[in-house]
């Protein structure tokens, strides 16, 4: 249990479904992550939330949407996905300021799009 | 672009043989370096970072790893591995000043019992 988490574990959604994915920290960080991991490829960073504030959106296809309405939570809202989209989707957080300080992780929502 | 290169894509290795991880990135600044360790099913957790002094650094579960700044390389080192490092192992990269981690595409090592 790293003070991380992420509901749900698994999500198997259609083209033309919503869903939300949820991210929880418990750290007393000021910063969240979402990233997407795809098999054979590095981390793809989707977005930074600083205090609040996205500060990074790495050329993310509008269908996904971030939300950040506190410090502590996260969402990824999520609509007609693409069956590419279908990966391992990561949230971390980390609180920035002073030394550099490592990433906590949550256990990731576990997507297939159909 | 900055990146972050791990060439060793699958390692298998038996128990008890020394290992070594290869990480480079590149970036011309000052970079903050940090290896997560993924084990089957579970999340990436903390394995060891650097982020001044002494360029040896000691993490968990006797990984050590060492910083080489003329060679923009961030190695990690396990003298003999057991069957439990069966895992996947990311390198990362913090440039100083900002809080973008960059990450390989991850090192999957299968130890043999």
């Amino acid at each position: 249990e790293t003070g991380v988490t992420q509901t749900p574990r698994h999500l198997v959604m259609g083209m033309t479904n919503k869903k939300s994915l949820k991210c929880e920290q418990h750290l007393g960080h000021n910063a969240m992550y979402w990233y997407k991991q795809s098999a054979k490829k590095p981390l793809e960073l989707m977005f930074v939330y600083n205090f609040k504030e996205q500060t990074e959106n790495n050329s993310v296809p509008s269908r996904f949407s971030p939300e950040c309405p506190n410090s502590s939570h996260l969402f990824l809202h999520l609509h007609t996905l693409q069956p590419e989209d279908s990966a391992l989707y990561l949230c971390a957080s980390s609180q920035v300021g002073g030394r550099a300080n490592e990433q906590y992780f949550g256990p990731g929502t576990r997507l297939t799009v159909t | 672009a900055q990146s972050v290169s791990q060439h060793n894509h699958h390692v298998i290795l038996s128990e008890a043989a020394s290992l070594e991880l290869g990480c480079n990135y590149s970036y011309g600044g000052t970079v903050n370096l940090f290896w997560y360790v993924q084990y089957p099913g579970q999340h990436l957790q903390l394995l060891l970072k650097y982020f001044s002094g002494d360029p040896l650094v000691k993490g968990i579960k006797g990984f050590e790893a060492e910083f080489i700044k003329s060679k923009f390389s961030f190695n990690l080192r396990k003298p003999s591995v057991q069957w439990s490092d069966t895992a996947e192992y990311f390198c990362a990269v913090l440039p100083s000043g900002t809080y973008k981690y960059i990450f390989g595409t991850g090192t999957r090592l299968k130890v043999l019992a």
